[in-house]
């Protein structure tokens, strides 16, 4: 099975800051990479497919990127609906599998 | 608008069996493969099963494998999961998913399962 080992398990920013959340890959998964945020209570929802695409509707201080087997979520000019946890998904092969999870809180 | 409603959670003991079932609608069901990812309380998203567009292929977590089964009607563009001899590692809240490349762009609101005695 493909590992998703995602750091940090929570972070903490104040409004406006800039984070960036990371997941290593056990192999190559071939830009096959998405990441999900999940608010308490609420279902996960899509923000970033293969990588780098961004998921309609989804604001554009969001982004993904990678290097080598190591892809890493940038959230821009945090906003308080920020707040969430986040989890990164390799859809490269079976069985998929996610990350542990990262925790945003604002400050 | 995409909607997946899930249904069929509950309360099960351990070794018993629970049908889940998730209703789509808003797209051409019979144009997607699903999928189920669930959640144990307070812990991460696992991917349990999934299904090609057709019902042709299906591929499941090793955990779950010969004991839940995943299927889908078309004709009522339903979704199911057949569980059986749960555990009560199966506990979680399960998601019914629209599966594309493997990646899920849309999720249902859950269902919650809880094995127990």
């Amino acid at each position: 099975d493909i590992q998703m080992t995602q750091s940090p398990a929570s972070l903490s920013a104040s409004l406006g800051e800039t984070v960036t959340i990371e997941c290593l890959a056990s192999e190559d998964i071939y830009s096959n990479l998405a990441w999900y945020q999940q608010k308490p209570g609420k279902s996960p929802q899509l923000l970033i497919y293969d990588a780098s695409s961004l998921q309609d509707g989804v604001p554009s201080r969001f982004s993904g990127s990678e290097s080598g087997t190591q892809y890493s979520l940038e959230i821009n000019s945090l906003q308080s609906e920020d707040a969430a946890t986040y989890f990164c998904q390799q859809h490269h092969d079976y069985p998929r599998t996610f990350g542990g999870g990262t925790k945003l809180e604002l400050k | 608008e995409v909607q997946l409603v899930e249904s069929g959670g509950g309360l099960v003991q351990p070794g018993r069996s629970m049908k889940l079932s998730c209703a789509a609608s808003g797209f051409t069901f019979s144009n997607y493969g699903m999928a189920w990812v669930r959640q144990a309380p307070t812990k991460g998203l696992e991917w349990v099963a999934t299904i090609s567009y057709d019902g042709s292929s299906t591929y499941y977590r090793d955990s779950v494998k010969g004991r839940f089964t995943i299927s889908r009607d078309n004709a009522k563009s339903t979704l199911y999961l057949q569980m059986n001899s749960l555990r009560s590692e199966d506990t979680a809240t399960y998601y019914c998913t629209r599966n594309y490349r493997g990646f899920f762009a849309y999720w249902g609101q859950g269902t919650l399962v809880t094995v127990s005695s």
